[in-house]
């Protein structure tokens, strides 16, 4: 079954709003985790990495004001797309492991802004 | 960081066997990963060497030479469902991000 739960799957907003997408680590405590991005028909893009109880870490080119990344807890972080534009329409994606673990990827968020 | 090399694209019939090689350049090594990936979906962890030699899981399986800088994953006995892209990543052991190539295409015909 699944170690790792994103939510939503699916979003379809208007330009302008805020979107909060949430991954949950299930079986594991995940001190870090990590957000991706992936655009059709390319390979996954690091955007992030999250620490639970301090900043997150962006990669280079990723605003940090645009993508809020929060790590309240050992189980979840949160990505919030602010303001979303229509270029920010992606798939995104996270990804936990615990210690000494493989890295597992949530379902991931399909982003479509209007 | 790590440059990470695999093939675009392979095709192969069904039953078949498919190899499909990854090299990698890293700065610090913590484990090569492989995983699948359908049109529209979320990546699926299908193995993970740390060590030298061969993983098996049944129809796959994985390999890795540290030394030379090598992996590949061996998919046996192969289902139309197979086609999918298959990453090879590389985590770096400072942060534990995961480097990607760029994937490869396999695609199974009948």
């Amino acid at each position: 079954g699944a170690v790792v739960s994103q939510h939503p799957s699916w979003v379809i907003c208007k330009s302008g709003t805020s979107v909060k997408i949430e991954c949950r680590s299930l079986d594991f405590q995940a001190t870090t985790m990590f957000w991706y991005r992936q655009f059709p028909k390319q390979s996954l893009m690091l955007m992030a990495t999250s620490n639970e109880g301090s900043k997150a870490t962006y990669e280079q080119g990723v605003e940090k004001d645009k993508f809020l990344i929060n790590h309240a807890s050992l189980t979840l972080s949160t990505l919030t797309v602010t303001s979303a534009h229509p270029e920010d329409s992606s798939f995104y994606i996270c990804s936990a492991n615990g210690q000494n673990q493989p890295q597992h990827f949530g379902d991931g968020t399909r982003l479509s802004i209007l | 960081g790590q440059n990470i090399d695999q093939p675009t694209e392979m095709t192969a019939t069904e039953g078949a066997i498919v190899q499909i090689n990854c090299t990698y350049q890293t700065s610090g090594f913590n484990g090569l990963f492989w995983y699948q990936q359908h049109a529209g979906e979320a990546p699926t962890f299908l193995s993970y060497n740390v060590l030298d030699g061969l993983e098996e899981k049944g129809r796959f399986s994985s390999f890795l030479s540290r030394s030379k800088g090598y992996s590949y994953l061996l998919l046996k006995e192969l289902q139309m469902k197979d086609s999918a892209s298959y990453l090879c990543a590389v985590r770096d052991i400072n942060d534990y991000k995961l480097s990607f190539g760029a994937g490869t295409t396999v695609t199974v015909r009948a």
